[in-house]
């Protein structure tokens, strides 16, 4: 699996965009980088991958980098519900393939 | 999207008993879940792949004769914590990847085990 490296702890301002950076300058040509994001006391939740493009779902917005070296997930009007660990990963190319969490960034959106 | 559910989601036990998770995808098949542990302020660490119809895989360091992971039909994986100790209170949380959705996996709710 890749490494990924993110900032320990990052803060917004409430209705502002959250821009989560990830480096993972080792990822492999067909490897995808997927976003997931803890909510304290609870399960992951998928938020949104890509490969190549740039992609939008209802969530978020995912920018990857032309070197794909890099990618910044974009919360575009951040909620105090957004407060969260968010993790990069890049779990290899199976799809099935196990998550093995790093320690992703601590977001915190204050009001 | 998919939903994957865990039960108990908290449970208190007495050390040296034992305690059984369930994990269920309930609207999809999972040849493949995965458990995890937390401890606070932690990240999550994998513990095991649970294979429907085979053994399991656990990771490094991590006792199969104290974790038994059972995948006994395509919606529902168990742990089984075997003689408890209070350090094996932790949070659990398995997952389970939907084929032919992207890759991405659905996690469960977690179960708070805390053991006495």
């Amino acid at each position: 699996d890749a490494k990924t490296t993110q900032p320990t702890s990052m803060d917004c301002a409430e209705g502002r965009a959250a821009n989560l950076p990830c480096n993972h300058s080792t990822i492999s040509g067909n490897e995808y980088v997927y976003w997931y994001r803890q909510i304290h006391s609870q399960g992951p939740q998928y938020i949104i991958h890509g490969l190549k493009n740039n992609e939008t779902n209802e969530m978020a917005s995912l920018i990857i980098t032309e070197d794909r070296k890099s990618s910044t997930l974009i919360l575009p009007h951040a909620t105090l519900r957004d407060t969260a660990v968010y993790y990069c990963i890049v779990p290899g190319y199976s799809s099935a393939s196990k998550i093995i969490f790093g320690s992703g960034t601590r977001l915190s959106i204050r009001p | 999207g998919a939903v994957v559910s865990q039960h108990p989601s908290r449970v208190i036990c007495k050390s040296g008993t034992s305690v059984k998770i369930e994990c269920r995808s309930l609207d999809f098949q999972a040849t493949t879940m995965f458990w995890y542990r937390q401890f606070p302020k932690k990240s999550l660490m994998l513990m095991a792949t649970s294979n429907e119809g085979s053994k399991a895989t656990y990771e490094q360091g991590v006792e199969k004769d104290k974790f038994l992971i059972n995948h006994a039909s395509l919606t529902l994986s168990t742990l089984t914590v075997t003689s408890a100790h209070p350090e094996d209170s932790s949070f659990y949380i398995c997952s389970a990847p939907q084929r032919g959705q992207g890759g991405e996996q659905y996690f469960g709710p977690g179960t708070r085990l805390t053991v006495t």
